[in-house]
């Protein structure tokens, strides 16, 4: 089982620049966490996605942020244009479902983003 | 609002010293209670989850204890492989807008450092 894969796994961009980050979440979960983590504010969730579909985008920061999962074994995280205060680590988690015995979240090893 | 807090903030102990790390939670109903380890530059890694005042889990040097308010994570005889960031985490009950359960919230962790 090769876990949830996370592309790239650093990034290093310039302000104004457009920046993709992408993941293959474990085959056969159906739903799918974007989290930003950083010192100041921790982990919080970004989107996330349920059989393909978004389900819960509030913790998107701004229309900058674009997340899309055109089917179950990928999906992407944008930002346009990014800004040096997106500098994180981003990652991406899938589980089974929303159902009790499924809650249990697979992380990926993330995407250290800086922006310059 | 869900809140959770955990504390220390950081903890060193010598190998072998048991502790407990603590972790408050305010939420409007538990669904679940979630305790992850993070290793630095890895993406959290789940340890236990807890559903209901009393519960307890085990796993090694690990157990986990929940009351109406909080969560302990205790460990006993502690080895130096065991250090690491301790993340808490809560899912409410209820749904969110969507109709979809509500998604995890996480406090901001405990560094734990056992020296040999």
């Amino acid at each position: 089982d090769a876990g949830v894969i996370q592309s790239p796994r650093h990034e290093v961009t310039e302000m104004g620049q457009e920046v993709t980050l992408r993941c293959k979440p474990i085959s056969g979960h159906n739903s799918l966490f974007w989290y930003r983590q950083t010192m100041m504010r921790g982990l919080e969730l970004l989107i996330y996605f349920n059989n393909n579909v978004p389900i819960d985008d509030s913790g998107m920061p701004e229309d900058r942020f674009s997340a899309k999962m055109p089917n179950a074994s990928f999906s992407t995280l944008k930002i346009q244009p990014s800004e040096p205060r997106d500098s994180a680590v981003y990652f991406c988690a899938s589980n089974l479902g929303s159902g009790r015995a499924y809650n249990e979240q697979f992380f990926g090893p993330g995407t250290r983003l800086t922006v310059l | 609002e869900d809140q959770v807090t955990q504390s220390p903030e950081a903890l060193r102990l010598q190998e072998g010293e048991s502790s407990s790390l603590n972790c408050s939670y305010t939420v409007s109903g538990l669904r679940g209670l979630f305790w992850y380890r993070q290793d630095p530059g890895k993406g959290p890694e789940f340890l236990f989850t807890l559903y209901s005042a009393g519960e307890e889990k085990e796993k090694e040097r690990l157990k986990a204890t929940l009351t109406k308010k909080e969560s302990f994570l205790h460990i006993t005889a502690p080895k130096p492989e065991d250090s690491a960031t301790y993340l808490c985490a809560v899912q409410a009950n209820g749904l969110i807008s969507s109709g979809s359960a509500r998604q995890l919230t996480f406090g901001s962790g405990t560094q734990l450092t056992v020296l040999p």
